[in-house]
Parts: structure tokens; C-alpha cells; sequence
């Protein structure tokens, strides 16, 4: 089945740099990919995504990029701020497929 | 907006014992997950539903049973908990496929 390994498990930056989380994916068949947060003593929430039709997406300080032929995908936070100190969660699935595979997390620390 | 509720949000439980959890969503979403949390493995998927009284099963689903009597509700039962397990149950919830997951707070499980 499909399998998603999420590189770094843990990253830490200086506020204001770029922080850049990577995943790969296993099923070729894969066509959704969206990032979820999970912040201190907390649940998860979606952040962005991205499908397979396209190979960048921007919202605001974040960009996901695609890139199929390598099976990768990544997530890059621009101008890191504090709050952006979490877990981020890559996951993937395919089309007509309800089954979501998720890495096993990152976690960013944002440093003053 | 909708909300996912779980309960309980702490469960402990001897070895052996069957512990159920339960969730409900308010979305009207169809689709539902049931996930495990440890710490260093991410996200694994247990059980996950379709629709009303349709039950998938994930990587993760022996020793564990669902059920989807109704659309707004999903139950995992873990049939005999293991001594020293320790993990977070998250529940999750989806328009069709391919879509954003809304998680819930989490269930705690500790196993004396």
C-alpha cells in the first residue's frame, strides 16, 4: 500500500529564515496532497494542499511543491514567525480513494 | 461551521478489557477516520467509513472493531487493550474524498 516518509523529524530555524519540510510518496497513483499542523497539547489542522494537475500552490507565507516524477512533495514556510513552531504532517491519497497516508510529522522550532 | 467530538478525552483501562471510544461530527460529512498517535510513528489509520454502516479497514485495524450506525457517529472499540499501551485516538471527518480532514480534540488511551 501507499506509503509517505516525511524526511526531517525534526527542523529548527531562525525567525524570519525559510523552513522547507520534504515528503515522498510510494503509489504513483497519488493525486492529493495536503499538510496539516498540529501545535503544542493540540489536534491537527489542514493548512494547505495541493493536487496533482499542478505543481506549486501558494497561501500566503506557504508554497507546496510537486514534483511527480520524483514522488516528492514539499512544504516551505517563508519569514518563519514564532507561531509557526509545530508538528507538520504531510499525507497523500489517491483519486476515487477515501484512505488518507500520513508521514510521521516534523517538528519546527522557530527561534528568536 | 461544524465541530468533531470526542469522548472520552482521557480513557484508562486494565489489560484485556475492551475500551470503546466515540465521536461525533456535525458537518454532515460522509466520510469518517478513526487514527492512532504515537510519538515518532505519526498518523496511522485504523478504521475508516465511507458512509452510513460501511466500514474500511486501514494499516492499523487488528485488534480493533468499528461501527457506523449513523451518519453523524463512528465507534472503535479496541477489543483487549494491551498492558503499557499508551497512545492518542483521533477521529476525523471528510466531504467525499480527496478532501480536507477535520480532526477532534483526541481520546487519550492508558492501559494499566
Amino acid at each position: 500500500g501507499e506509503k509517505v516518509e516525511q524526511h526531517e523529524s525534526t527542523l529548527s530555524v531562525r525567525e524570519g529564515d525559510s523552513a522547507v519540510i520534504n515528503c515522498t510518496y510510494t503509489d504513483t497513483a497519488s493525486s492529493y496532497f495536503p499538510w496539516y499542523k498540529q501545535e503544542a497539547g493540540k489536534s491537527l489542522h489542514f493548512v494547505i494542499d495541493i493536487r496533482s494537475n499542478v505543481d506549486r500552490k501558494q497561501s500566503q507565507r506557504l508554497i507546496v511543491l510537486l514534483d511527480k516524477k520524483a514522488k516528492r512533495f514539499s512544504l516551505h514556510i517563508t519569514a518563519t514567525q514564532p507561531e509557526d513552531s509545530a508538528i507538520y504532517f504531510c499525507a497523500a491519497s489517491t483519486t476515487n480513494a477515501y484512505k488518507v497516508i500520513f508521514g510521521k510529522g516534523t517538528h519546527l522550532h522557530v527561534l528568536p | 461551521g461544524g465541530i468533531i467530538t470526542q469522548t472520552p478525552k482521557f480513557l484508562i483501562g486494565q489489560e484485556g478489557q475492551k475500551l470503546t471510544l466515540k465521536c461525533q461530527q456535525n458537518f454532515n460529512h460522509d466520510t469518517m477516520y478513526w487514527y492512532r498517535q504515537d510519538s515518532g510513528k505519526g498518523l496511522r489509520l485504523i478504521y475508516y467509513s465511507i458512509t452510513e454502516n460501511d466500514l474500511q479497514k486501514g494499516d492499523l485495524s487488528e485488534g480493533y472493531d468499528a461501527s457506523r450506525e449513523k451518519k453523524s457517529s463512528f465507534s472503535l472499540t479496541v477489543t483487549s487493550a494491551q498492558k503499557n499501551e499508551m497512545a492518542v485516538f483521533l477521529c476525523a471527518s471528510s466531504m467525499g474524498n480527496t478532501g480536507q480532514l477535520y480532526f477532534g480534540e483526541g481520546s487519550k488511551l492508558t492501559v494499566l
